[in-house]
This record gives structure tokens, sequence and C-alpha cells, in this order.
């Protein structure tokens, strides 16, 4: 049963915290991609990785850091530098990263700040 | 600059009419365009895309429209059903590049 898994479900950040997000796939797919959604607005891409070892800044990559060690897995880690970190973060994949693939989404995580 | 906007932040149908929802583009590079539906606190589910060299698809009880001139496309449910109520996006792909640029989203509420 392929498919994207995010955990934990709720994340609670302190002041000054690092906090790491976890994405894993089973679909067997090159692409992944980190997404943060706010209340009204849309998607708007973190990070993206097309192949292991190897990933490119998004539209809102400031005070966010990524490793993509494995083809499985691409964490999300969200730094102290990230002076707004509370939003609902959704980790993707797609089989290449071309455009026009279709990108499958995890269930997504909440990060709130305390 | 927002390349991507749906302008109903919510939409109210009763079942079994239909359920029409809007987007309108900028780029008119944008050569791929998809459709998601998001439950809350789910990931989006990828519903329907549309390539912009093809003006319709179809895929059970919905079908994506597109209008590349007014650069406009719309997302059609019939029958619409209780379990259809969520957000729904839609997305566009420049040409060449694996990004795709989100809309804020229309809420859709089935009444039974």
């Amino acid at each position: 049963d392929g498919g994207i898994t995010q955990s934990p479900k709720y994340l609670f950040r302190k002041e000054g915290q690092n906090v790491t997000l976890s994405c894993e796939q089973n679909l067997n797919h090159d692409a992944m991609y980190w997404y943060r959604q706010d209340p009204g607005q849309g998607l708007r891409l973190i990070y993206y990785s097309q192949i292991v070892n190897d990933f490119q800044k998004g539209d809102i990559a400031e005070g966010y850091s990524v490793s993509r060690e494995k083809k499985e897995s691409f964490p999300l880690t969200v730094t102290s530098a990230q002076k707004n970190p509370t939003a609902f973060y959704l980790c993707a994949s797609s089989k290449q990263g071309w455009g026009g693939e279709t990108q499958y989404f995890g269930p997504g995580t909440r990060l709130l700040v305390l | 600059d927002q390349q991507v906007k749906q302008n109903s932040p919510s939409l109210s149908v009763q079942e079994g009419r239909i359920s029409i929802l809007n987007c309108d583009y900028t780029n008119s590079m944008f050569d791929y365009f998809l459709w998601y539906k998001k439950y809350p606190a789910e990931g989006p589910t990828f519903l329907i895309s549309i390539s912009s060299i093809k003006d319709k698809n179809e895929d059970g009880r919905f079908t994506v429209f597109l209008n590349k001139s007014a650069k406009h496309l719309s997302l059609h449910i019939v029958p619409s059903q209780p379990g259809d109520s969520a957000v729904y996006f839609c997305a566009a792909s420049p040409p060449g590049t694996y990004k795709y640029i989100f809309g804020t989203g229309t809420r859709l509420k089935v009444l039974a």
C-alpha cells in the first residue's frame, strides 16, 4: 500500500528551538517537496528535491533546511531563524519532478509555537 | 502578485445540483493545471488535471474546462454530493519547471 507518511501529526516548538518534520514515501518517486499552508492562503513551496543528495530552495526557504540522503526520505528542519513557523506543513512527491507531473501529498504536520 | 486566483473563498450548493469552481491565472505560458481536494487537517488529494493543449477533461462526476483566451479554468462537479464538501485548490505549472503555483482555495459546502 504505497503512500506518503508524515510525522508527527502535531508538533510544538519552543522559542529558539529547531524542530524536524519527517516525510517518508514508498512510491519509488524521485522528486519530493515541502509546502507550507497558512490560513486563507495557497500552498507555498519551501524546498524541492529531484534526486538524492540534491535539493533546491523554493519560494520561502528562509529559516528552513532539508536533507535528502535517501530516496524515500526528505526531512524538513524548521530552525530558530524562522520567525513565524506556525503553519500546516505538507510533504509531496512526484515520479521525476518534471512540470506537468501529478504531485501526491502526505497528511501534513501542524506546527505550533509555545 | 498572485498568479493563480480563486476569487470565491466559499460556495454552497444543494445536493444533486452542479458545483462550479473557478480559477483564473495571469501567465499565458502555464501549460498544465491540476485540481486538488482537501479536507481539514489532511493533505490535498489529486482530483483531475488538464494540459494546455486541451480544453476539457472529464473523469466521472468531475470535468475541468480550460479557456486559454480568458486564462480561466473551471471544475464542474455533477451531481454534487455531501462528501464533496471540502476545500478545492487549483494549481498551475509554468513550462519546463518542477513548480506548481497554487490558488488560495474555495471551500465547497454541499447541503443535504
